[in-house]
């Protein structure tokens, strides 16, 4: 059964950094494209980067590069996020989400991971 | 950056009706458009993609058309499941935008 465990909510100081993790099951996770959402409370799902098969780089959306690095260890099927310097505006749900390439849909999701940023 | 505006924002319906969400991107996507579900605390799901091919286990009533700038998303009779937010998204290039959502609530 394909499917993406994501790691438990996380609460963080603004200045931190988080680090999210995505476990991939019932397929391999250098097979595919995997691309990050996020959602902030009660706004709309906005794309953070996903990593281009083809080229073998990960692509960033212009807003959060210098301050997000997105990795996976093909050892363990695992994807990572992590996000530095967080501030309130960050506080969102995170999603990890697979495509079969790069310019595709995301088909499969993960559960969401919580990450409040608050003082 | 390429924009996806959806319309309308929000509206209400009943079971059984017909219902029709835009979304419109700033320039040609060559239909690369996908649609998701959303309902509350859960993550998006897959509708359709390519503009108009159905995702595997989704239910005929959901369809979408379109093409160049323009795509649409109907359900042909609005099911008690179907009340949820629905988001268009374009992967023609990056950033892979999203629509800002429909939200489709109970008349």
């Amino acid at each position: 059964q394909v499917q993406l465990v994501q790691s438990g909510a996380e609460v963080k100081k603004p200045g931190a950094s988080v680090r999210v993790s995505c476990k991939v099951s019932g397929y391999s996770l250098s097979d595919v494209s995997m691309h990050w959402v996020r959602q902030a409370p009660g706004k709309g799902l906005e794309w953070m980067g996903g990593f281009d098969l083809d080229d073998a780089e990960t692509v960033y959306a212009r807003e959060f590069q210098g301050r997000v690095t997105m990795t996976e260890d093909t050892s363990t099927n695992t994807a990572y996020m992590e996000l530095r310097s967080l501030r309130s505006e960050d506080t969102a749900v995170y999603f990890c989400a697979s495509a079969v390439e790069f310019s595709s849909y995301l088909d499969v999701w993960g559960q969401g991971t919580t990450v409040t940023v608050s003082s | 950056d390429i924009q996806m505006t959806q319309s309308p924002s929000s509206l209400s319906a009943s079971v059984g009706d017909r219902v029709t969400i835009t979304c419109r991107a700033s320039q040609s996507i060559n239909n690369y458009l996908n649609w998701y579900q959303q309902k509350p605390g859960k993550a998006p799901k897959l509708l359709i993609y390519a503009a108009s091919t159905l995702q595997s286990g989704v239910p005929s009533r959901f369809s979408g058309s379109g093409s160049g700038t323009a795509y649409t998303l109907s359900i042909s009779s609005l099911q008690p499941d179907d009340f949820a937010t629905y988001y268009c998204q374009q992967s023609y290039n990056t950033p892979l935008a999203f629509g800002q959502g429909t939200k489709v609530e109970f008349k």
